[in-house]
C-alpha cells in the first residue's frame, strides 16, 4: 500500500528557532494537510493545500507558519521562531477520493 | 461548528470480548465519518469510513461501525477484542471527504487485558 513518509521522526529545537518538518505525499495527490496532536490532546488540523495554495487553515495556523510544496513532491511545514507550546506530534496527509492517508508524524520538542 | 465527542477516555475490555466505542457528532447535515487508530509511536491509520448508502459499514482489522442519524452516533464495533487491537481509537467527521479537513474526536484509549 501506498505511504506518506516524514522526516524526521523527532526534532529537538530551542525555543526561537526555525524548524522545516519535511512530508513526502503519495505521489498522484493532489490534496496536502497538516495535523498536529499536543500530547494528551485532540489532533487539530492546521491546513490544508491544494494547487499549489493554502485552501484553508485554522486560527492556529498564524504567521508564525508556513507551508510549501518546493519541488512537486516534498510538502513542508516551515515554524519561523517555535515556542514552547508548539511541542507537539506534526501529522501530514494526502488524500485521494475517499481516503485520507497520514504520515507517522514528527514528534516536535521545544526546549 | 462541527464537533466530534467520544466519551469515554479509556476502556479496558478482555482479550475475546466485544468492544463498543461510542462516538457522537454535532453537524448541520450528515458528514463523512471516519474512524481512525493510532498506535504507540505511528500514525493514524484509517479503520473505516461512512458516506452514504448502508448505515453498518465494514473495516478493516474485524471491525465495523454503525451510522445512526437519529442519535448522530457512528459507534465502532468489534466482536472480539485481540490484543494487538490495544491501541487510541479516534473518530472523525468531514463535511465533505475529498480535500476538507477532518475534526477528530478527543481520541479513547483501548486496553486489552489477557
Amino acid at each position: 500500500e501506498p505511504e506518506v513518509t516524514q522526516t524526521p521522526s523527532h526534532q529537538v529545537t530551542q525555543m526561537g528557532q526555525e524548524v522545516i518538518l519535511r512530508c513526502v505525499p503519495i505521489s498522484n495527490h493532489l490534496y496536502f494537510y497538516w495535523y498536529r496532536q499536543i500530547l494528551g490532546q485532540k489532533v487539530e488540523f492546521l491546513v490544508s493545500f491544494y494547487n499549489n495554495e493554502i485552501s484553508e487553515k485554522s486560527e492556529i495556523f498564524d504567521d508564525q507558519f508556513s507551508v510549501e510544496r518546493p519541488d512537486g513532491s516534498n510538502f513542508t511545514l516551515k515554524i519561523r521562531s517555535t515556542k514552547l507550546e508548539d511541542s507537539a506530534m506534526y501529522f501530514c496527509a494526502s488524500s485521494e477520493e475517499g481516503r485520507k492517508f497520514f504520515g507517522p508524524g514528527t514528534r516536535l520538542t521545544v526546549l | 461548528a462541527q464537533s466530534v465527542t467520544q466519551p469515554d477516555i479509556h476502556i479496558t475490555v478482555s482479550e475475546g470480548a466485544s468492544l463498543e466505542l461510542r462516538c457522537n457528532y454535532s453537524y448541520g447535515a450528515t458528514p463523512y465519518l471516519f474512524w481512525y487508530v493510532q498506535s504507540p509511536g505511528q500514525g493514524l491509520q484509517l479503520l473505516l469510513k461512512y458516506f452514504s448508502g448502508d448505515t453498518l459499514v465494514q473495516g478493516i482489522k474485524g471491525f465495523e461501525a454503525e451510522f445512526k442519524r437519529s442519535q448522530s452516533s457512528f459507534n465502532l464495533r468489534k466482536p472480539s477484542v485481540h490484543w494487538s487491537d490495544a491501541a487510541e481509537y479516534f473518530c472523525a467527521v468531514a463535511p465533505m471527504e475529498y480535500g476538507n479537513k477532518l475534526v477528530f474526536g478527543a481520541g479513547t484509549i483501548l486496553r486489552v487485558k489477557s
